[in-house]
């Protein structure tokens, strides 16, 4: 049961472009979201987070978007830089059950 | 660097063994989650130690089973291997029990069951 998915498994962008990376999730109590970036050979990364309160969370070039309504978040990179060529995944917490799921994750590749 | 180690980086063995991995989390930090991540998959989580206990299990194979020592690292053991058990097995620790926090992974340890 895929309770968050990413349904783009991969996106390229040109640099100094915005990057749009879409997540959905199925579960209504999810209350917080992860963005975790992984290169090859490494573990992932966390990126940034969104509590569910919110409706958009920035850090300086990621900003992340929730839609509550429509179960849907967004990871907005801008501008993007070549180094920011890794996979992407999102997550959430399930609380209580102490669960965690994640996207199955989107390759992002930017062009210099 | 994220402070968190796992041993061996690679391992190969046959169907029908079985296998220990181990991991090392931060300094500080109380829980140590285990992830599987087969090929064009996400990162599935299998279970979560706090503190030397068990606190939330996921899709975990009953041929599977993990503790966490008092030292806090923590070991995942795998018998009885099939083919489809070849994956990424990555651990990840964090300070505290609530799955909230900040995740802090290791370099995974890859398994191939041939």
């Amino acid at each position: 049961d895929q309770q968050v998915k990413q349904n783009s498994p991969s996106l390229s962008v040109q640099e100094g472009r915005i990057s749009i990376l879409n997540c959905d999730y199925t579960n209504s109590m999810f209350d917080y979201f992860l963005w975790y970036k992984k290169y090859p050979a490494e573990g992932p990364t966390f990126l940034i987070s969104i509590s569910s309160i919110k409706d958009k969370n920035e850090d300086g070039r990621f900003t992340v978007f929730l839609n509550k309504s429509a179960k849907h978040l967004s990871l907005h990179i801008v501008p993007s830089q070549p180094g920011d060529s890794a996979v992407y995944f999102c997550a959430a917490p399930e609380v209580p059950g102490n669960q965690f799921y994640f996207g199955t994750g989107t390759s992002l590749t930017v062009i210099p | 660097d994220s402070g968190v180690t796992q041993t061996p980086k690679h391992l190969i063995t046959a169907t029908g063994q079985r296998v220990t991995l181990r991991c090392s989390p931060r300094s500080g930090d109380l829980s140590v989650y285990w992830y599987q991540q087969s090929l064009d998959q996400g990162l599935q989580f299998l279970i979560h130690y706090y503190n030397g206990e068990e606190r939330a299990k996921g899709n975990i194979l009953e041929r599977f089973s993990a503790q966490q020592f008092p030292d806090l690292h923590s070991e995942l053991n795998l018998s009885s291997l099939e083919l489809g058990d070849s994956a990424l097995y990555f651990c990840a620790s964090s300070v505290a029990g609530v799955p909230y926090n900040e995740q802090f992974f290791g370099p995974g340890t890859r398994l191939t069951v041939l």
